[in-house]
């Protein structure tokens, strides 16, 4: 079985500062990678998304992802936030071949000062 | 188009009561799976139902049941609550993973709380 792991459980930043989330997983197979944000009161949306390919993703407003597979790695990144991304974001997995259900690390909180 | 819809949005229940969650899935999704996300969690998987059957599940104990109605819409059921299953109740929808590509859309969520 999959796992995913993100080390920064709560990030805070200035408006204009660079934002890179850290994701890594565990699982010997193929993957699909996801990355999740949760805007406060609002549903679980989808940010980006990699299954094949260039490594290096970009998703909406602004989102990229990178998927360094000798790593096991796939971090967001955006160059300058800005208060409206203050959120939570959640990495996920899943199995390509397999059950095709997506493992979620426990999220990141980003709080961003204007 | 649709998204994935949830009812109800908070629901507060006594320990040992059951309860109903109901999903409509997106427009063109036959798939629904059931998250649970606990406070300060990611989301976890509970089950997946496809052609009204459950197709997987996740690590969560029987008093955990579902429902896929011919619609694709679903329910959730949680008989003799306990206080840990306070949490927020996710439904996902897609199309049966027969493809690499497919990706989940969630609902906004049903808040349950169990005092």
């Amino acid at each position: 079985a999959q796992s995913v792991s993100q080390h920064n459980h709560h990030v805070i930043l200035s408006e204009a500062a660079s934002l890179e989330l850290g994701c890594n997983y565990s699982y010997g197979g193929t993957v699909n990678l996801f990355w999740y944000v949760q805007y406060p009161g609002q549903h679980l949306q989808l940010l980006l998304k990699y299954f094949s390919g260039d490594p290096l993703v970009k998703g909406i407003k602004g989102f990229e992802a990178e998927f360094i597979k000798s790593k096991f790695s796939f971090n967001l990144r955006k160059p300058s936030v800005q208060w409206s991304d203050t959120a939570e974001y959640f990495c996920a997995v899943n199995a390509r071949g397999g059950s095709y259900i997506p493992t979620f690390g426990r999220g990141t909180s980003l709080i961003v000062h204007p | 188009d649709a998204g994935v819809t949830q009812s109800p949005t908070h629901l507060i229940k006594t320990r040992g009561q059951q309860v109903t969650l109901r999903c409509s899935p997106k427009s063109g999704h036959d798939t629904v799976s059931w998250y649970q996300q606990a406070l300060g969690q990611g989301p976890q998987f509970i089950f997946q139902y496809y052609e009204e059957e459950e197709r997987q599940r996740g690590n969560f104990p029987d008093r955990f049941s579902g429902h896929q109605f011919p619609n694709y819409s679903s329910e959730l059921n949680v008989n003799a609550l306990l206080l840990g299953d306070s949490a927020l109740y996710l439904c996902a929808s897609s199309l049966f993973p027969d493809r690499d590509t497919d990706t989940q859309y969630f609902g906004p969520g049903t808040r349950l709380t169990v005092l």
